[in-house]
């Protein structure tokens, strides 16, 4: 079974760039999940997708962040402006359908370095 | 809100001795319970769970223990070994898969040779 795959691995930028993340969860997962891991700390989910719809983007920065799961299945996340504080690992992880209790996998992370 | 706390930040100690972490979470709904390990540089890595049913789980040299009425649960590694060394996090969620985990700030394990 293939992992959760992210690109890229490294994204450095200057503040008020912009910047996109791709995640490709495990084929037939339901459930796709950001999280942002900032230095020393746990990941914080940033939003939830079921299927193609969000079910939890209450901690994301709606001002700045947008994601999105178009057919359901590959996910982007976006910041603009970015903001130095956004420094973080951002990593995705994807999970069977309800009724399955696998719990869920995280993919490798994608380390932006905002300077 | 939702919090889970988790202590110490750091722990050092000697191999073949045992480790011990500890959180405690706030969301009584919360009945599953991962632990994740990451290495420098890499992703978490679910190495051990419990669901809210049972009161301990054993995985070789790695257990955890549920006190659900204390809410507070507690990761156990015996017999350390320098490659137990690494980041872990505790986590809370009120699924396995269909909803959100809450992390703790996670422990850092020096495992000494």
């Amino acid at each position: 079974e293939a992992g959760v795959a992210q690109s890229p691995r490294y994204k450095i930028i200057e503040k008020r760039q912009s910047v996109a993340f791709w995640c490709n969860p495990i084929s037939g997962h339901a459930t796709l999940y950001w999280y942002q891991q900032i230095l020393g700390q746990g990941p914080k989910l940033l939003i939830q997708f079921q299927n193609n719809g969000v079910v939890d983007d209450s901690q994301l920065p709606k001002d700045r962040f947008s994601a999105e799961r178009l057919k359901g299945v590959d996910s982007t996340l976006k910041i603009q402006p970015a903001k130095l504080e956004d420094s973080a690992v951002y990593l995705c992880a994807s999970s069977p359908s309800i009724g399955q209790d696998d719990g869920y996998t995280f993919g490798s992370g994608t380390r932006l370095t905002v300077v | 809100g939702e919090n889970v706390e988790q202590h110490p930040s750091t722990l050092s100690v000697q191999e073949g001795d045992s480790a011990v972490i500890k959180c405690t979470y706030s969301d009584s709904a919360s009945n599953y319970f991962p632990w994740y390990k990451q290495e420098l540089g890499k992703r978490p890595q679910l190495i051990i769970d419990i669901r809210s049913n049972v009161g301990e789980k054993k995985d070789q040299r790695i257990a955890v223990t549920l006190n659900k009425t204390a809410k507070h649960f507690s990761l156990h590694i015996t017999e350390t070994q320098p490659e137990d060394s690494a980041v872990y996090f505790c986590a809370a969620s009120r699924s396995s898969g269909t909803y959100k985990y809450i992390f703790g700030t996670g422990t850092r394990l020096k495992v000494l040779a």
